[in-house]
Parts: structure tokens; C-alpha cells; sequence
């Protein structure tokens, strides 16, 4: 079976910690994504990555930062959380040349104090 | 840019009632066009797919059509049942990105016994 795990289903951190998102999928899949979940906006792309050490912006990269040393692990980084970041996080991976279709974790539920 | 829009919840039905979920879009060149279900306390997973238009995707009851000339891709189902109360979600990925996919906000669906 298929599977996107991330490593933190609930954080509570404090203001101005650094806060790392893990997340590793078993498909050895090419690309990788980590969007934010809010009420009443849906799913917005914050970064994605194509290739290890290979990423892209999305469309609100602003105060994140993300590493992909290997292909199977994608993570996002808050260098100084706040909070305005408690949100929902979810990663996804896809595999190149398919349709296009995203796996994704269950999510990183993250409360910023 | 790339944009969906579906129509903002909640919906409230009864068990075995009809269900459309509405969706349009905005995109470049021929998109790829999906719908994913969000359970309580779940990560997205993939419902249905089409490719291109005209085309009809399915599975679990959910039926969704590709129609390029109105731009939508609707989601219905003839008989809800209360297992089907989750966040819907359109998304896109437009023939120009090999990796991205654009989310609509998403719609609640809560199905009463």
C-alpha cells in the first residue's frame, strides 16, 4: 500500500521557535509538495520539489523554507514561527509523466502560540 | 492564472439523497481535472479523474464529466449515504505544469441519517 507519512500529527510550538515538518513516502516518486489547509481557502501551495535538492516556490513560500536531500524525504521548515502559521500542513508526493495525480499524508496539525 | 471554483458549503442532505457539487475553472491549455475527498481527521484522497473532455470519471458512485465548453466539472452522486460526510475539493492541473495541481476551497458535505 501506498503511503505519504508525516512525522508530526499535532505541534504546539511558541513564537520564534524554528519548526521542522518531516515528511517521507515509500513510492519513490520524482515530485514532492507541501501545501497549508485554512478554513474557507483551501489548499495553498507553499513549496514543491522535483528532484532531490531540486525545489520550487509556490504561492506563499513567504517565512517557510524546505530541504530534499533524498528523494523519499521532503521537509518544511519555519526558520521563526508565528501565528499566523498555525494552520494545517500537508505533504504530497506524485510521480513524473502521470497524470498528475498527489498522494498525501494525513497531515501536521500546527498551533503557534 | 490557473483557478477553481466550487460552490461554498455546507451542504446538508438526507441519507439517499441526490448530490452536485459544482465546479469551475480557469486554465491554460487542456487541464487534467480531479476530485478529492477529505474524511474527518484525514488526509486528501483521490475520488475521480478525467483527462480530457468529454471524458467521465468515476468510483464509489461519484460521477464527475469533463465539459470543455462550459469549463466544469461537477461532482455527482444519485444516492448519499451518511459514510459520505467529508470536504470535497476540484482541482486542476493545467497543461503547462507538470507538477502542480490548483485546489478550489473545498465544500462539507454532512449527510443525516
Amino acid at each position: 500500500d501506498v503511503k505519504v507519512t508525516q512525522s508530526s500529527r499535532y505541534l504546539v510550538k511558541r513564537t520564534g521557535e524554528k519548526v521542522f515538518l518531516e515528511c517521507v513516502q515509500d513510492m519513490d516518486h520524482e515530485n514532492m509538495f507541501w501545501y497549508r489547509q485554512d478554513p474557507g481557502l483551501g489548499l495553498r501551495l507553499i513549496y514543491f520539489s522535483y528532484d532531490v535538492k531540486m525545489k520550487e516556490k509556490g504561492d506563499i513560500p513567504e517565512g517557510y523554507s524546505v530541504s530534499r536531500e533524498k528523494k523519499e524525504r521532503f521537509s518544511l521548515i519555519l526558520e521563526s514561527a508565528s501565528t499566523n502559521q498555525t494552520s494545517m500542513y500537508l505533504c504530497a508526493s506524485s510521480r513524473s509523466g502521470s497524470t498528475g495525480e498527489l498522494f498525501f499524508g494525513e497531515g501536521s496539525r500546527l498551533t503557534v502560540l | 492564472g490557473d483557478s477553481v471554483t466550487q460552490m461554498e458549503g455546507p451542504v446538508t442532505l438526507s441519507e439517499e439523497a441526490f448530490l452536485t457539487i459544482n465546479c469551475t475553472y480557469t486554465a491554460t491549455g487542456y487541464p487534467s481535472l480531479f476530485w478529492y475527498v477529505q474524511y474527518p481527521g484525514e488526509g486528501l484522497q483521490l475520488l475521480l479523474k478525467a483527462t480530457k473532455a468529454d471524458d467521465k470519471g468515476s468510483n464509489k458512485g461519484f460521477e464527475a464529466t469533463y465539459r470543455k465548453e462550459t469549463t466544469s466539472f461537477h461532482l455527482e452522486k444519485g444516492s448519499v449515504q451518511v459514510s459520505d460526510s467529508a470536504v470535497y475539493f476540484c482541482a486542476l492541473r493545467s497543461g503547462g505544469s507538470n507538477y502542480k495541481l490548483t485546489f478550489g476551497k473545498g465544500t462539507l458535505l454532512t449527510v443525516n441519517p
